[in-house]
């Protein structure tokens, strides 16, 4: 596709619910990674994988929340048992990485996830 | 965001120059960006500026970094009504991919 895109755009859950959010990254795009942004905050790292292997998992907050990229494409986001707290905007952004070196991160618009 | 600091708001008049600056902590700081977001909108980059550049211009776009006190700056030349959203600084370390660091984001708005 021609960008990031983010499935749902908005979702509103009862607490204790499970959510998935998905991710599509831009085609060809070896690295993709997941943010939360809460209100007034900039985007914190959750987790990331090259290719189907993730990377790095140490911001995700609790063993409620994974992720996984299975064909090393698209990815899901899951929250179990949501609580209030999870409330936020997450944002989802995908890179080429280029020979190891950093490459620019380009990013959807995002699903906002409210837990009532 | 308690890596990479910036004021929360600033107001300019349509056709002046916006400065949007920002300081950092973690030395090891290798790539700094700007990111732009307008509400309802994705994050936008905007541009970036290597560790070993002190300054870097593309079009109406001005960064400047200062290595020594840690601060990266954003000049924006005569600010257009457009230019009013959010703009966040930053940064990666090393050279391999790994994570943004992220400021708070500062709030700009051009009156017209």
């Amino acid at each position: 596709g021609a960008g990031v895109s983010q499935s749902p755009r908005y979702k509103v859950t009862k607490r204790g619910q499970d959510v998935a959010l998905r991710c599509d990254p831009i085609s060809g795009h070896v690295s993709l990674y997941w943010y939360r942004q809460a209100l007034g905050q900039g985007p914190e790292f959750l987790t990331y994988f090259n290719y189907e292997a993730q990377q790095d998992k140490s911001g995700l907050p609790n063993d409620r929340f994974s992720a996984e990229r299975p064909e090393g494409s698209i990815s899901t986001l899951t929250i179990q048992r949501t609580e209030q707290r999870d409330s936020a905007m997450y944002r989802c952004a995908s890179s080429f990485r280029r020979g190891g070196y950093t490459d620019t991160q380009y990013f959807g618009p995002g699903t906002r996830l409210t837990v009532l | 965001g308690e890596d990479v600091e910036q004021s929360l708001f600033l107001s300019v008049r349509e056709g002046d120059s916006s400065v949007i600056n920002c300081t950092y902590t973690d030395s090891s700081s290798t790539y700094l960006y700007w990111y732009k977001q307008e509400p309802g909108a994705g994050l936008q980059l905007l541009t970036y500026i290597f560790s070993n550049m002190d300054m870097k211009q593309d079009q109406r776009l001005t960064v400047l970094l200062n290595k020594k006190d840690k601060h990266l700056s954003l000049r924006i030349a005569d600010t257009q009504t457009g230019d009013s959203a959010i703009y966040f600084c930053a940064f990666t370390s090393n050279s391999g991919n790994t994570p943004l660091v992220f400021g708070k984001g500062t709030r700009l708005s051009v009156i017209a």
